[in-house]
């Protein structure tokens, strides 16, 4: 069945580095656009990051441009996030999650079961 | 940036009622997703493109609207759709979200 896989949430100090995975099966990975969205405590949903089917063109939130870094490997089925100078505010549960056509536009129909993320001294 | 705004931000209602959430977004946008989330599962994408229903959702779940104004309706509220409701434009990066709708049982 069409599944997505996080890995690499954990606790991390501030200013440090964390870098999460996301393990696709059931579908032709290299043929979807991916995102990473996120749930803080107590706040609603964060969209973070997208890239593209072929992983030519990535977009960023706001809040994370410079410090994060999303990627893919298409010959592996797996999605990454490179996460760089991490913040308290960047605590959250990270969803992976698929785009529901090829494209952008219409939404993430498949999401992965989350990774947590706490960064705290 | 492209800003969404929710009304209610939360609203209470019993079993078999209406109930119907507005989305607005700081500039016109042509894409416009809704999810539900519940508490320690992940996000379910109920309409995509405004009014177009995902496969597998129940039909009591409508979307509508266009421009800047969008209204989700649940019609015959069931138990398993107290949740929290949040909208999203897939229009212009950054994707933004909405602030979520609590749909909390009378």
């Amino acid at each position: 069945q069409v599944q997505l896989v996080e890995s690499g949430g954990g606790v991390v100090q501030p200013g440090r580095s964390l870098r999460l995975s996301c393990a696709a099966s059931g579908f032709t990975f290299s043929t979807y656009a991916m995102h990473w969205v996120r749930l803080a405590p107590g706040k609603g949903l964060e969209w973070v990051a997208l890239i593209s089917y072929d992983g030519d063109n990535k977009y960023y939130a706001d809040s994370v441009k410079g410090r994060f870094t999303i990627s893919r490997d298409n010959s592996k089925n797996t999605m990454f996030l490179q996460m760089n100078s991490l913040r308290a505010e960047d605590t959250a549960v990270y969803y992976c999650a698929k785009s529901l056509t090829g494209g952008y536009y219409h939404g993430m129909d498949v999401w992965g079961q989350g990774t947590t993320v706490t960064v705290s001294s | 940036d492209i800003q969404m705004t929710q009304s209610p931000s939360s609203l209470s209602a019993s079993v078999g009622d209406r109930v119907t959430i507005t989305c607005r977004a700081s500039q016109s946008i042509r894409y416009l997703n809704w999810y539900q989330k519940k508490p320690g599962k992940a996000p379910n994408l109920l309409i995509y493109a405004a009014s177009s229903l995902q496969s597998g959702v129940p039909s009591r779940f409508s979307g509508s609207g266009s421009g800047t104004d969008f209204t989700l309706t649940i019609s015959n509220l069931q138990p398993e759709d107290f949740a929290t409701y949040y909208c999203q434009q897939t229009y212009s990066t950054p994707f933004t979200f909405g602030p979520g709708t609590k749909v909390e049982i009378k």
